[in-house]
């Protein structure tokens, strides 16, 4: 079956740069949610979209921006990295709805600041 | 407040046995779910168990099963008959809101418990 695809999986990036993490859902998916995960921390919620539209937003950065394209892949925008950015970050879809449908996550991007 | 909590930094377990990972949570909120994914040493983040906070029934997926005390507000899950691959931290994570057609929800997660099969 089809799975949640993260691209790139490994990023390095130096302070003050940009970066731009891909998430393409599951088919037929609706919602869309990034998650940042620090060294041997859990992971924590930033934004999700539901059809296209931004649905929910946690503790995303002033400095991150994200939207979900026609196509219903999903791009996270990093400007200004710190080394406090250096973590997993994942995409997770879902279909919309609660019940038993789960979030199924991506591999996950690993991004490095140098 | 910590909406999720793992008490469990790590535990270990032998080879066949069974073993079981706590988890509370808190909320307010009637409907709700709850989810155990598990995440090996090489980072993805694997579901496999969930549990809505009107099911009656304890849920169960092959050799998992969740230990559901709506009272208690606690969802342990249960791996029976343990296999080295079951190494990796485990999370438990809520949705709240999840009452049928209109969630949006994102997870919270609790901390997490590093499991450890030996043979």
């Amino acid at each position: 079956a089809a799975g949640v695809i993260q691209s790139p999986r490994h990023l390095i990036k130096e302070k003050r740069e940009t970066a731009t993490l891909k998430c393409y859902p599951i088919p037929r998916h609706d919602t869309v949610y990034w998650y940042q995960q620090g060294p041997g921390q859990d992971p924590q919620f930033l934004i999700s979209f539901y059809e296209k539209m931004q649905s929910d937003k946690g503790s995303i950065p002033d400095r991150f921006s994200a939207q979900q394209f026609s196509d219903y892949h999903s791009e996270l925008n990093m400007s200004s990295l710190e080394l406090g950015d250096s973590a997993l970050y994942f995409c997770a879809s879902s279909l919309q709805g609660g019940g038993n449908q789960p979030q199924h996550f991506g591999d996950g991007t690993r991004l490095s600041i140098l | 407040a910590q909406k999720i909590t793992q008490t469990q930094p790590g535990m270990f377990v032998q080879e066949k046995e069974a073993v079981t990972l706590d988890c509370t949570y808190d909320t307010s909120d009637p409907s709700y779910g709850l989810f155990w994914y598990k995440q090996p040493s090489s980072g993805e983040m694997i579901f496999l168990i969930y549990q809505g906070s009107y099911d009656q029934q304890n849920a169960t997926e092959g050799r998992y099963s969740l230990n559901f005390q709506k009272a208690r507000k606690s969802a342990n899950l249960v791996i029976s008959a343990s296999q080295l691959g079951d190494s990796a931290m485990y999370f438990c994570a809520m949705r709240e809101g999840d009452s049928g057609g209109t969630s949006y929800g994102k997870l919270t997660f609790g901390q997490g418990t590093i499991l450890t099969v030996h043979p």
